[in-house]
This record gives structure tokens, sequence and C-alpha cells, in this order.
């Protein structure tokens, strides 16, 4: 079954350092996602992706994160400064066609921020 | 609550009895679905039910929705130890793209 694949699985970084985290969605999908999950807490949306561009984003996915489609498979997610906070479970996602089908999720990349 | 909101929080069961989930959530939906997550692990696609949907199988797997009371059951039958995990609905908030995901159950099956 294709997969969305994320790398890398787990990231330490320092306070104040730019993160990317990398993902690469199931080839024939349109739409792509970042969510993310504090240890303990509930998966929470970050942003959606179609066309190039964002469609939908929450108020965490402040000016601080960006993603970007660099080429025709790559879907990442840019950290500028992390904070403690920051830290979580990254997970991307992606899906085939206008509204919420069944939407596959990579296993995820785990940042930690010290 | 807020949408998609499970319970119970945590299950605790023995090998080979059903364990029944539930999730409630306030605004209309398109579809809802149900995710399994290993410790510390992704995110797996369990089964999506559409709103026009009211039963839905897939192997020991059974979901209902009642659009009318905004709630869902998750059923696995004759459990094993293989499905412990975390499980969690999701829904979409009618129109949205977003997902909205609950706290999960945590269910323990003990061998």
């Amino acid at each position: 079954e294709p997969e969305v694949t994320q790398t890398p699985s787990h990231q330490v970084t320092q306070m104040g350092q730019e993160v990317i985290l990398r993902c690469v969605p199931i080839s024939n999908h349109l739409y792509f996602y970042w969510y993310r999950q504090i240890l303990g807490q509930k998966v929470e949306f970050l942003v959606s992706f179609y066309n190039n561009e964002i469609s939908e984003k929450s108020e965490i996915f402040d000016d601080q994160f960006s993603v970007e489609r660099p080429d025709g498979s790559n879907f990442t997610l840019k950290i500028r400064s992390t904070k403690l906070e920051d830290s979580a479970m990254y997970f991307c996602a992606s899906n085939q066609g206008q509204g919420v089908l069944r939407v596959t999720f990579g296993s995820g990349t785990r940042l930690t921020v010290v | 609550s807020q949408q998609g909101e499970e319970d119970p929080q945590a299950l605790s069961i023995q090998e080979g009895e059903n364990a029944t989930m539930n999730c409630s959530y306030k605004t209309s939906i398109n579809n809802l679905q149900w995710y399994r997550q290993n410790s510390g692990r992704g995110l797996v696609h369990l089964i999506l039910i559409r709103s026009n949907e009211r039963e839905k199988h897939s192997g020991r797997l059974r979901v209902t929705l009642d659009t009318s009371k905004k709630s869902s059951s998750l059923l696995i039958t004759a459990s094993r130890a293989a499905d412990t995990a975390s499980y969690f609905c999701a829904t979409d908030e009618g129109g949205s793209e977003k997902l909205v995901f609950g706290k999960g159950t945590k269910l323990t099956v003990n061998p």
C-alpha cells in the first residue's frame, strides 16, 4: 500500500535554530497537510496545501512556520526559530481529491527542542 | 466538549473480549474517520464512514454513526493483545479541509 514517508524520524535541535521537516506524500495525491501532537495531547491541524499554495491554516501556524513543495515529490515544514513548546510529533498527511476523503498519515517526526 | 471527543479515555480488557469506544462531535460533518496510534508512532487509518452511512464493517471493526446524536462508535470484536493502542476519531468540520481529532481512547488488551 502506498505510504507517506517522513524524515527524519527524530530530530533534536537547539532553541532558536531553524528546522526543516521533510515529507514525501503519496505520488498521485493532490492535498497535503501538516499536523502536530504534543506529548499526551490530541493531534492538531497546522496547515493544508493544494495547488502550490496554503489552502487553510490554524492559529498555531504563525509566521514562524512555512511550508513548501520544492519539487514534484517533497513537501516540507520549516520552523524558523524553534521554541521549547515546538517539541512535538509532527505528522505529514495527504489525500487524493477535494474534500476530506481518506487521509493517509506518515509515521511522524519527533522534534525535541532543547 | 470539543469536536471529536472519545470516551472512555482509557479501556482495559482481556483478550477475546469486545472493545467499544465512543466519539461525539458538535458540528455537521461530511464524514468521520477512526485512526489507531501505537505508542509514539504514526496514525494508521482504520475506517471512514460518510454522513449518509449508518454502519460500516471492516474485518473485526464495526463503526456506527448517528448523525442525529452526533456520535459514532468503534467496536473491535474478539480483541487481541496486538490491538493495544490509542484510538482516535477525526471529523471534518462541514467542508473544511482539516481533520479535528479527539483526545483518543487508550485501549489495553491483556493477554
